[in-house]
């Protein structure tokens, strides 16, 4: 079974603060994909990665950045966190093909004060 | 730009009954995904759709995409409680260069009531 991990369930960080949220994925999948999820907006893709340091913006990319320094591991990096960046975050990866994909992490639900 | 449209965003319905959530797209997908997320949790797969006709069955649930029309369909047979949840559609776009990736509608809050 895939198994897509997020390093933190829940999160609580002051406005300001620089916040790391880390995925890894254990089934050697080239993309990977980061989306926040907001009530009645849907899923919205912040950024994704189709290779180790490769990257691209996706519909929101404002506001945040990421590294992918291995294949295994995607990190989210929010550099100076707002209020409007309260959400739920999700990383999914895929790898490529016909029927590929996407399969999803639990989430990180983040809250910032 | 590819956009996805959901309707009905809420449906309450009661066990026994049959309904069915709409998933529009505005330009061309070959490819429809459907996905299931109950409270609290992460995505679930449920259906890939690969082409025009393509029909998905698993369970109560059955899934159908209609490339021309821009229309892909979750039916919903004989609804039991076990099935409410978030579904959520989502069209495919492939880039050349890079990665694939999703555009995700915004979801059916599906709730069967006894």
């Amino acid at each position: 079974d895939v198994k897509v991990t997020q390093s933190s369930r829940y999160l609580v960080k002051r406005t300001g603060e620089k916040v790391f949220l880390e995925c890894v994925q254990d089934m050697d999948h080239e993309n990977m994909f980061w989306y926040r999820q907001d009530p009645g907006l849907g899923l919205r893709l912040i950024y994704f990665s189709y290779d180790v340091k490769m990257k691209e913006k996706g519909d929101i990319p404002e506001g945040y950045s990421v590294s992918r320094e291995k294949k295994e591991r995607f990190s989210l990096i929010l550099e100076s966190a707002s209020t409007n960046q309260t959400s739920m975050y999700l990383c999914a990866s895929s790898s490529r093909g016909r029927r590929e994909t996407q399969y999803f992490g639990p989430g990180t639900r983040l809250l910032v004060l | 730009e590819l956009k996805v449209e959901q309707n009905p965003l809420f449906l309450s319905m009661q066990e026994g009954k049959n309904y069915t959530i709409y998933c529009n797209y505005s330009t061309t997908s070959d490819r429809l995904y459907w996905y299931r997320q109950d409270p609290g949790k992460s995505l679930e797969s449920l259906f890939v759709l690969l082409s025009n006709g393509a029909v998905k069955q698993e369970g109560r649930l059955m899934a159908s995409l209609d490339t021309k029309a821009r229309l892909s369909t979750l039916h919903i047979t004989a609804a039991v409680h076990d099935l409410s949840a978030t579904y959520f559609c989502a069209g495919y776009r492939l880039k050349e260069t890079s990665g694939s990736r999703l555009t995700f509608g915004e979801g059916t809050q599906l709730t069967v009531n006894p």
